[in-house]
C-alpha cells in the first residue's frame, strides 16, 4: 500500500480481555516501531524491529505486552489481560532510512 | 543514553509572528535530529531532518531548524505563522552510528491567534 496501515482503527475491550493490534508497514521498510500515545502525552517507545528481530524491546511496560513481526513485514502487538491504564493510541511506524519514520493513523484502544 | 527535551508544552503566537519551538538533546554519540508534526486528527509526519552536512535545514511549509552542537540544540523556526500551522510538534533523536529506536520529546502544542 501507499502508507503504513493499522487495524483496527478503534478497539473497545473489556478489562481482562486480550487484544491484538496489527500493523502493515510500507513495503521494503526494514525497520518497524511501536509507540503509545496517551491523552496529552508524548510518544512512549514500546518496541523496535529490524527485519524480524527485535533488538530493542525495552519499552514494553510489562510481560502482558508482546509483539512479533513475520516475513519482515506485518507486525502484531498483543496485550494480554488488558487493564484500564492500557487505554491509549497505539502508533506503528516503519522506515527505510535511520529515523525517517512513516506513521500509521494509529489504533485507539479503550479498556472499559 | 539519548534524550530530548522540548521547552514549553504549549506555545501561542499571533498569525504572522515568528514561531520558535525549542529542542535540546543529550547524546553520547553524534545524533540524527528530526522534527515531526501531528496535525489535529492526523498521523505524525516528518517535517525536517538533520543528518550530516549543512547545519541549517529546511523542511516543509516554510519551517527550518538549525543544529548547534555547542548548545546541543535543534530549535524549529518559521518567520511568519499561519493558521494552518496549529499542530503538535515533536523533536526526535536517533544515533547515526547504528540502527536504533527513535526517541521523541514530549511535544509542543502550537496555537495560532488570529
Amino acid at each position: 500500500g501507499a502508507g503504513v496501515s493499522q487495524s483496527p482503527s478503534n478497539k473497545v475491550t473489556e478489562k481482562g480481555k486480550d487484544v491484538e493490534l496489527r500493523c502493515d508497514p510500507i513495503s521494503g521498510h526494514t525497520a518497524l516501531y511501536w509507540y503509545r500515545q496517551s491523552l496529552g502525552q508524548g510518544l512512549e517507545f514500546l518496541i523496535y524491529f529490524q527485519g524480524n528481530s527485535a533488538p530493542d524491546k525495552s519499552g514494553l511496560p510489562s510481560d502482558r505486552f508482546s509483539a512479533e513481526r513475520t516475513g519482515g513485514s506485518v507486525s502484531t502487538l498483543t496485550i494480554q489481560r488488558t487493564q484500564q491504564e492500557d487505554s491509549a493510541v497505539y502508533l506503528c511506524a516503519s522506515s527505510f532510512r535511520q529515523g525517517e519514520a512513516f506513521f500509521g493513523q494509529g489504533t485507539r484502544l479503550t479498556v472499559v | 543514553a539519548q534524550s530530548v527535551t522540548q521547552l514549553g508544552s504549549h506555545v501561542s503566537v499571533s498569525e504572522g509572528a515568528l514561531v520558535l519551538l525549542r529542542c535540546n538533546y543529550s547524546s553520547s554519540v553524534p545524533p540524527y535530529l528530526f522534527w515531526y508534526v501531528q496535525y489535529p486528527n492526523q498521523g505524525l509526519q516528518l517535517l525536517l531532518k538533520y543528518t550530516t552536512g549543512a547545519t541549517l535545514v529546511k523542511g516543509i511549509n516554510g519551517f527550518e531548524a538549525e543544529f548547534k552542537k555547542s548548545e546541543t540544540s535543534f530549535h524549529l523556526t518559521k518567520p511568519s505563522a499561519h493558521m494552518s500551522d496549529a499542530a503538535e510538534y515533536f523533536c526526535a533523536v536517533t544515533p547515526y552510528s547504528s540502527a536504533s529506536k527513535i526517541i521523541f520529546g514530549s511535544g509542543t502544542r502550537l496555537s495560532i491567534r488570529p
